[in-house]
């Protein structure tokens, strides 16, 4: 069965610091990676996707990540992070022809001044 | 272009009742789909809609039901309310599976007591 897994529940960083968020998945098929980002009291909003290609994925906010299929892995970078950062993020996996999101439990990213 | 919007925002039942809420989709957007998000946990997937059919379903019971109308808004009906129903529930629209994204509204904070 197709999971998600975000072993960091939070990780605090201070601002302008380097940050990595770790996402590993399991599937047996090829998968469709996300990364979400939820602010306080708002829906989830899409920060990058890996579907196919270039396993170095650019998304807004100057975020990136990387689809790492021999480890299973698509972890979050930033290297420098904002306070306004600070947020709720959401790695999700889907595969193809499929109509669901797995959704990890979430990683709170703390960016302290 | 119109995001997805949801209503109410917050809602208040009573364990036993019964309660509707509303999704409007993305504008060009025919695929609507429905999480639940507990607090403290990823989304999980509860149905999608394609063409006012459901296409998929996850592990939630038979009271968990929708329905989707002509013009892809959308509806999330959950009968005989119990408390761990309280969650915020958020609503997703896409073109087709969802394969580029989904776009998610704010949800609707649903407190049952």
């Amino acid at each position: 069965a197709q999971s998600v897994t975000q072993l960091d529940s939070q990780v605090p960083v201070f601002e302008e610091a380097p940050v990595e968020l770790r996402c590993n998945y399991s599937s047996s098929v090829s998968v469709y990676l996300f990364w979400y980002v939820q602010y306080p009291n708002q829906g989830l909003q899409l920060l990058l996707k890996y579907l196919s290609g270039s396993t170095l994925v650019k998304g807004i906010n100057g975020f990136e990540a990387e689809f790492n299929k021999s480890q299973t892995s698509f972890h979050l970078r930033k290297p420098s992070v904002h306070i306004s950062d600070t947020a709720e993020y959401f790695c999700a996996a889907s595969t193809s022809g499929t109509y669901k999101y797995i959704f990890g439990t979430g990683t709170r990213l703390k960016v302290l001044a | 272009e119109t995001g997805v919007t949801q209503s109410p925002t917050h809602l208040i039942k009573t364990r036993g009742q019964q309660v509707t809420l509303r999704c409007s989709s993305q504008s060009g957007h025919n695929t609507v789909s429905w999480y639940q998000q507990a607090l403290g946990q990823g989304p999980q997937f509860i149905f999608q809609y394609y063409r006012e059919e459901e296409n998929g379903r996850g592990n939630f019971p038979p009271r968990f039901s929708g329905l989707q109308f002509p013009n892809y808004s959308s509806e999330l009906n959950v009968n005989a309310l119990e408390l761990d129903d309280s969650a915020l529930y958020l609503c997703a629209s896409s073109w087709g599976t969802a394969t580029y994204g989904y776009t998610f509204g704010s949800g609707t904070r649903l407190t049952v007591v």
